[in-house]
This record gives C-alpha cells, sequence and structure tokens, in this order.
C-alpha cells in the first residue's frame, strides 16, 4: 500500500514568507507526527496528532509554527514569517496509534531553505 | 531533558563484517520503547528494528539484532554480514508510551560500508 507522502519534496522561500508543507498518511493511521532535522539541532519533534485529540504542540519552536489535521487524515504544518533558521527538513510520520509504541513510518520529507 | 545519546558519530566497516553501534538513553518510564532507523541518502528514514522495554529478549530482524541492556540503559545495533546497501545515518530513538510515544532520537551515527 501507499507509504506517507510529503509535498512539496523541497521548497525554497525568501525571510518573511509564509510557508505550508502537507503530509498524507498511511491510511486508517490516527497517529501523525511531525519532526524537524536540522544540522545544529538534530532530530526534533514538534506536534503529535492522536485521531480527534487536541494535538500536543509542546515541540513547537515558536507561535510562528501551527499544524492541523483535518477529518483525521491530511495534515498541514504552516510556518509564518519565516526565518533562516528555519531551514531544515520537516518529516512527518503516522502511526495506527499513539500508544503501544506503534511504529512509526516515515514521509520522504520537505527540505526547506530560507534565504 | 531525558536523552538518547549516540557517542560514534561516524564508523565504517567492510562488507561482510560485523559492526556495532551504540546508544544510551535516559528515562524515569517503565513502559517505553525503543527503535533504530536507518536513513539514507534518499533521507528516507527506514525502521530497522523495535524492542518493547518490557521484553527481556533482544529483537533481531535478519542481519541485524539489538543488545538490550535494561539496568544500563544501552540499547546497541550489530549488522552482521554488511552490505554496501547499509551504508546510511543510523539513528537510535526512544518513545514512551505515556507521551503519545514521540520519539527522542540520538544524534546519529554515519555507517559506511566499503567493498
Amino acid at each position: 500500500g501507499a507509504g506517507v507522502s510529503q509535498s512539496p519534496s523541497n521548497k525554497v522561500t525568501e525571510k518573511g514568507k509564509d510557508v505550508e508543507l502537507r503530509c498524507d498518511p498511511i491510511s486508517g493511521h490516527t497517529a501523525l507526527y511531525w519532526y524537524r532535522q536540522s544540522l545544529g539541532q538534530g532530530l526534533e519533534f514538534l506536534i503529535y496528532f492522536q485521531g480527534n485529540s487536541a494535538p500536543d504542540k509542546s515541540g513547537l519552536p515558536s507561535d510562528r509554527f501551527s499544524a492541523e489535521r483535518t477529518g483525521g487524515s491530511v495534515s498541514t504544518l504552516t510556518i509564518q514569517r519565516t526565518q533562516q533558521e528555519d531551514s531544515a527538513v520537516y518529516l512527518c510520520a503516522s502511526s495506527l496509534g499513539g500508544s503501544g509504541g506503534g511504529t512509526q513510518y516515515f514521509g520522504p520529507g520537505t527540505r526547506l531553505l530560507v534565504l | 531533558a531525558q536523552t538518547v545519546t549516540q557517542s560514534q558519530p561516524e564508523m565504517s566497516v567492510q562488507e561482510a563484517e560485523t559492526v556495532t553501534l551504540s546508544c544510551t538513553y535516559d528515562t524515569s518510564e517503565s513502559n517505553y520503547y525503543l527503535f533504530w532507523y536507518k536513513q539514507p541518502p534518499s533521507r528516507q528514514m527506514i525502521l530497522v528494528i523495535r524492542q518493547e522495554a518490557y521484553k527481556q529478549q533482544n529483537a533481531t530482524e535478519n542481519r541485524f539484532s539489538v543488545n538490550f541492556q535494561k539496568a544500563a540503559k544501552s540499547f546497541s545495533l550489530k549488522i552482521s554480514d554488511s552490505q554496501l546497501g547499509d551504508t546510511a545515518m543510523y539513528f537510535c530513538a526512544r518513545g514512551e508510551n505515556n507521551a503519545g510515544n514521540m520519539l527522542t532520537f540520538g544524534g546519529g551515527t554515519r555507517l559506511m560500508v566499503k567493498p
């Protein structure tokens, strides 16, 4: 079956612009995660959605970052007024559930470059 | 912060030989899970192996096995009969069941398999 997909693969933007990154999880997966991979910070958790519950936003680095998940499926990560330090690879993952140590399946990521 | 540490930034191994990647972690939870993920240059994170902390038996997946030492909070990955396709970044990660299983990653080990 289809894996996790993300779009766009690469995004170049100018400082101060807003960007939207999209994630399509595996069908039937109720848990969805966003992570950021950067040279300086490594891999870090951003936000977690589980079904219809309120998301866990504890990893979001600033209020410029937000995410939503519509219909329990597709998720969009929005970064407002981008800064150069936002340059990173943004990875999305999904799993069957958020508990029980379910394996997270990752998408190919979106590489964001802020000029 | 509760961390995951990979002390070997880079390693190399000859094709067909065995290599062990180290990982230590910190946690105050009793119910958690440990993972090794592989990230080749394509950027796609691929699950290599998974271990439930409540299981004493070490997980194995074909040429990949772990040495899980719970008391020492150590979780090393052994790759037997190394193949050129094993060349990649390897990340150790911990998920805690009461925290939605979001993953905390180590800094990664870059493995090069030489012909």
